[in-house]
């Protein structure tokens, strides 16, 4: 079945710190990724998405690129802020249709002053 | 700024009560979902509702009981709850089929503390 990995957390940084949390995963056919943050104590909010190989998903000064070849979905951020401190989650859908979104373990980052 | 509402935020229910967790969501979307998600762990999958049907039950206890009654709410009825039920309920909407690959929308969450 499909499925989600991403690095281990959490992940602590200094402020304007380069971010890259690492995410993989493994379909069949197509799927379509995406980045969800939850911010403590709040829901999920959808970050960023991509639809097809190659594709570069943006937003925030975050931005994660669909490498097909590589089965990855990378998040990257030039220079975080103390307000980025939260939990990423990684996940995809399937592109046929079937309401499942699977999800990555999530990745807490915390970014200090 | 979410456009799925839930309510309560913060719900203490005891063992033996009755209550309902309430959603609403106004962008058109014919599907809407439930999740469960527990400390530190991703959301869960309860149940998935499209076109006001249910479609998707992923062998949820039935102490949770789903309803639909229009596009545009969803709610989630709890009876005879156990502490181990205790979390952040999630609901969630998107469009059933598209281009963009089901994004799903969460709202906020409900916080469900049983006592």
């Amino acid at each position: 079945g499909d499925s989600v990995t991403q690095m281990e957390g959490p992940v602590t940084l200094s402020e304007e710190a380069f971010l890259t949390i690492n995410c993989t995963y493994t379909a069949t056919g197509y799927p379509s990724l995406f980045w969800y943050v939850q911010y403590p104590g709040e829901g999920l909010q959808l970050l960023l998405k991509a639809t097809k190989a190659d594709d570069k998903g943006s937003n925030k000064g975050f931005e994660a690129t669909y490498r097909k070849e590589t089965t990855s979905f990378h998040l990257e951020k030039g220079s975080v802020q103390v307000s980025d401190s939260a939990v990423y989650f990684c996940a995809l859908s399937d592109p046929r249709g079937y309401q499942k979104v699977t999800f990555g373990t999530g990745t807490k980052l915390q970014v200090i002053p | 700024d979410t456009e799925v509402t839930q309510t309560p935020k913060h719900l203490v229910m005891g063992m033996t009560n009755k209550k309902s967790l309430k959603c609403e969501q106004h962008m058109g979307h014919r599907a809407m979902y439930w999740y469960k998600q527990k400390a530190k762990k991703p959301p869960e999958l309860m149940f998935v509702y499209s076109y006001e049907k249910l479609s998707i039950n992923e062998s949820v206890p039935s102490r949770f009981s789903p309803e639909c009654p229009n596009s545009s709410l969803l709610n989630l009825h709890l009876h005879a709850l156990q502490p181990e039920d205790s979390a952040l309920y999630l609901c969630a909407s998107s469009p059933v089929r598209g281009s963009s690959g089901n994004t799903i929308y969460f709202g906020e969450g409900s916080w469900l503390t049983v006592v």
